[in-house]
């Protein structure tokens, strides 16, 4: 079946560092590949998506790229800042809503200090 | 955007009683909707797929006479969590799905079973 492989962490960066989250995944077709992003105490927000290889997804200076060669989708920041902090996940789906579930991976938790 | 609303966002009960928590698209008619358990240390698990009008499909190992799930109409999906206890205690999540929306996510519940 499905599965999504991200880092853990926790992690914890300065302000302006530059971030990278690893995720793979393994999927018998063409999944649509998800980053969500949940801050302290709430629900899970999109952050950005990609459906089909070589598509970029961004949103709020964060990139992730849909690798089918390397069946990847890491998710970059090139300077984080204090407001970034929350547990981000990587999350695959056969579809791009509708019934399929999404799968995701166990999230990473960042933290950026000033 | 797509809103969905969850309610109450935290509830505290004795253990033994049931709970209710609803989950709402507001202004999109969801095909279907997902329920998730929260663990410390972020890690998500689904529990239940529900499509409007019928049956909801659990995974394996949620119990379905303690976490019942009604879908009534496209819009409004509750969980009861029956006669509740201290390892109930914990964070809940839905999401409401369809192939023009995508996956959006209420803002969760945290039980607290006493």
């Amino acid at each position: 079946g499905n599965s999504v492989t991200q880092m853990e962490g926790p992690v914890t960066l300065s302000e302006e560092a530059f971030l990278t989250i690893n995720c793979t995944y393994t999927a018998t077709g063409y999944p649509s590949l998800f980053w969500y992003v949940q801050y302290p105490g709430e629900g899970l927000q999109l952050l950005l998506k990609a459906t089909k290889a070589d598509d970029k997804g961004s949103n709020k200076g964060f990139e992730a790229t849909y690798r089918k060669e390397t069946t990847s989708f890491h998710l970059e920041k090139g300077s984080v800042q204090v407001s970034d902090s929350a547990v981000y996940f990587c999350a695959l789906s056969d579809s791009q809503g509708g019934s399929e579930k999404l799968v995701f991976g166990k999230g990473m938790k960042l933290t950026v200090n000033p | 955007g797509a809103v969905v609303s969850q309610h109450p966002s935290w509830v505290i009960c004795k253990s033994g009683t049931s709970v209710k928590i609803e989950c709402r698209s507001l202004d999109f008619q969801a095909t279907t909707m997902f329920w998730y358990r929260q663990f410390p240390k972020q890690s998500l698990m689904l529990m239940a797929t529900s499509n409007e009008g019928s049956k909801a499909t659990y995974e394996q190992g949620v119990e379905k006479d303690k976490f019942l799930i009604n879908h009534a109409s496209l819009t409004l999906s509750t969980l009861t969590v029956t006669s509740a206890h201290p390892e109930d205690s914990s964070f809940y999540i839905c999401s409401a799905s369809s192939l023009s929306v995508g996956y959006t996510f209420g803002s969760g519940t945290r039980l607290t079973v006493v």
